[in-house]
């Protein structure tokens, strides 16, 4: 059983340009969160999709935004990259219930030049 | 969510157990206790979570302080490869608020 899919593990883009980032939940999850990571912090919380709309929002830019396929997959997107968006990327699906767990991917590494 | 204090690094010896304290004394009556763990160059992965009784799985065991404002994760025979930063959530559990806020963990090396 496939855990949480990530694509593509590491991405260098320059500043000012837009990235796309993917994600496939675990099979039999239909909620998925994305989760920025700086370097020595702990990951905080971007956004969470369910129903293909956003549900709940942490304390991010307009510029990043998302998106939920029909099949549960997301794409996390971020417009005018600065250096300071250089971070691990995580997502993270779960069950839609009160105290579904969360199954994280292994991240997509972006740096910003 | 209720704030969680951990200690910032912590060294066991393998074989022994490895006892990971976290002080979440805010933390009020619908807000569960969780602890993931992230190894480096991976995503967290869940371990535990509990509301006030302690609970055993078969990765560690969670123990709850009776006035809840306080828990302690417990890996009964740490090994090498459960060098890690291990983190306590409290997250509150009804609709609408299903994110994971997390602090800044403790840093466990196990130690051979």
């Amino acid at each position: 059983d496939a855990g949480v899919t990530q694509s593509p593990t590491h991405l260098i883009k320059t500043r000012g340009q837009q990235v796309t980032l993917r994600c496939s939940p675990k099979s039999g999850h239909d909620t998925v969160s994305w989760y920025q990571q700086a370097l020595g912090q702990g990951p905080q919380f971007i956004f969470q999709y369910y129903e293909e709309e956003e549900r709940q929002r942490g304390n991010f830019p307009d510029r990043f935004s998302g998106h939920q396929f029909p099949n549960y997959s997301s794409e996390l997107n971020v417009n005018a990259l600065l250096l300071g968006d250089s971070a691990l990327y995580l997502c993270a699906s779960s069950p839609d219930s009160p105290l579904g767990g969360y199954t994280f991917g292994s991240g997509t590494r972006l740096t910003v030049v | 969510d209720a704030k969680t204090t951990q200690p910032t690094s912590m060294d066991c010896a393998e074989g022994r157990a490895a006892n990971l304290p976290c002080n979440h004394s805010t933390i009020s009556g619908n807000e569960y206790v969780y602890w993931y763990r992230q190894i480096h160059s991976q995503g967290p992965q869940y371990i535990i979570h509990g509301l006030k009784n302690n609970e055993t799985n078969e990765m560690a065991s969670l123990i709850i302080t009776e006035d809840r404002k306080s828990s302690t994760l417990i890996l009964p025979h740490a090994t090498l490869r459960d060098t890690a930063v291990y983190y306590c959530i409290v997250r509150r559990v009804d609709t609408g608020r299903r994110a994971l806020t997390f602090g800044s963990g403790t840093r466990l090396q196990v130690q051979p």
